[in-house]
């Protein structure tokens, strides 16, 4: 089984500040890993994604993650954030055992509030 | 344009009906997922399937059926066993091969009156 948790419920920052979000998790197995992002009434947006290869993984509107495994970690940040990226972001695993299947676990989500 | 499409965006159910929430795809994904968002909770899997006319119960299934009769479509109902329907209702569909991406709908949040 895994779980997921963010460490921060709410992340107040001001514009152009940058900003992190922490997520940990646990597993029995090796995983893969995501960071989506959810604006008002809407579904998931894929940020990024990790699954092998380089730690530090570069997503969408300047956002990157660093998986660290001694650590079980994936905490996501972005140097200079805009108004627009007010937003909740959610931070999920999957097991890579083929039974399975894609199977995510989130965490509780972060919402993040830029001011001007 | 290829998605999923979940409707409607916002349904009310008075106490002890059923309801059925639609979640079509047009994206050619063998795998369907039904999510239960509730402030503070994140997401939790409902149901899924990984292909048609076969599906597995998540981690809150009592309380919901589905059916996956067709590739294209992965409808939820709720019905009036569950206790505490009122939440947001994320569809997501994907790949099999592990260690792909899900793509969400819309959502559709319903609430009891």
């Amino acid at each position: 089984a895994q779980s997921v948790t963010q460490l921060d419920s709410q992340v107040p920052v001001f514009e152009e500040a940058p900003v992190e979000l922490r997520c940990n998790y646990s597993s029995s197995v090796s995983v893969y890993l995501f960071w989506y992002v959810q604006y008002p009434n809407q579904g998931l947006q894929l940020l990024l994604k990790y699954l092998s290869g380089s730690t530090l993984v570069k997503g969408i509107n300047g956002f990157e993650a660093e998986f660290n495994k001694s650590q079980t970690s994936f905490h996501l940040r972005k140097p200079s954030v805009h108004i627009s990226d007010t937003a909740e972001y959610f931070c999920a695993v999957g097991p890579l055992i083929k039974a399975a299947g894609n199977k995510l676990t989130f965490g509780g989500g972060t919402r993040v509030l830029v001011k001007p | 344009d290829g998605g999923i499409t979940q409707s409607p965006k916002y349904l009310f159910r008075k106490e002890g009906q059923n309801v059925t929430l639609s979640c079509e795809q047009n994206l050619n994904h063998d795998a369907m997922y039904w999510y239960r968002q509730d402030p503070g909770q994140g997401l939790r899997l409902i149901y899924y399937s990984q292909i048609v006319n076969d599906f597995q119960k998540g981690d809150i299934a009592e309380g919901y059926s589905v059916s996956r009769e067709k590739k294209e479509s992965f409808p939820l109902t709720v019905t009036s066993a569950q206790k505490n329907p009122t939440a947001f209702y994320l569809c997501a569909s994907s790949i099999v091969p592990l260690g792909t991406e899900a793509f969400f709908g819309q959502g559709t949040r319903l609430t009891v009156v």
